[in-house]
């Protein structure tokens, strides 16, 4: 058990829906990932954000978008979903910002999305 | 930017085989190095992590040392076992500070 929480762990919804994405990183990790997981992409990063500001921005598409909230915990939001979109979501955290000897990176187990 | 090349699979080796999955990396400055783990079903695990040049990590009998010179990173297991059927993602954290994965190698041990 890595310590960060994700859910739902699998949904199942229409195209043109919008799901939210759920994750609680681990105690005391400051800083969120997300990164999405397809056969033909492979892991590509999302976004980051770390003690509440965005810190770093990656292949995420207009229609998704991110916050993270004070507690720390991070959600996920996709609209006008497409078939294209279902994918292994997950989410990360780490310590620190970045890039940093000490730094690592645990991931949640995912949460399952198709879209149908 | 960053990149990761890893040894593309799938592979499939006998119990108690030794191990090699290959990964070399581009980036600039002094990156941390990482092996990542999915076993079926399941979420990305860190198996282990090199944070310097000449670092190895190690971890459930995998090792990795960080080659600066080669920019390499290769997985080795001296006996692999069955449970260790998974695939597994070299990734490296650079100063972009986003974690780079490469493509995945799945790893099928047979009894």
């Amino acid at each position: 058990d890595s310590g960060v929480t994700q859910t739902p762990k699998h949904l199942i919804t229409a195209t043109g829906q919008r799901v939210t994405l759920r994750c609680s990183p681990r105690s005391g990790d400051l800083s969120v990932y997300w990164y999405q997981q397809s056969l033909d992409q492979g892991l590509q990063f999302l976004i980051q954000y770390y003690n509440g500001e965005e810190r770093a921005k990656g292949n995420i598409l207009e229609r998704f978008s991110a916050q993270q909230f004070p507690d720390l915990h991070s959600e996920l939001n996709l609209s006008s979903l497409e078939l294209g979109d279902s994918a292994l979501y997950f989410c990360a955290s780490s310590v620190g910002g970045g890039h940093f000897s000490g730094n690592t990176i645990y991931f949640g187990e995912g949460s399952w999305l198709t879209v149908v | 930017g960053d990149s990761v090349t890893q040894m593309e699979g799938p592979v499939t080796l006998s119990e108690e085989a030794f191990l090699t999955i290959n990964c070399t990396y581009t980036a600039t400055g002094y990156p941390s190095l990482f092996w990542y783990v999915q076993y079926p079903g399941e979420g990305l695990q860190l198996l282990l992590k090199a944070t310097k040049a000449d670092d190895k990590g190690s971890n459930k009998g995998f090792e990795a040392t960080y080659r600066k010179e080669t920019t390499s990173f290769h997985l080795e297991k001296g006996s692999v076992q069955v449970s260790d059927s998974a695939v597994y993602f070299c990734a490296l954290l650079g100063g972009n500070e986003k974690l780079t994965f490469g493509t995945g190698t799945r790893l099928t041990i047979i009894p």
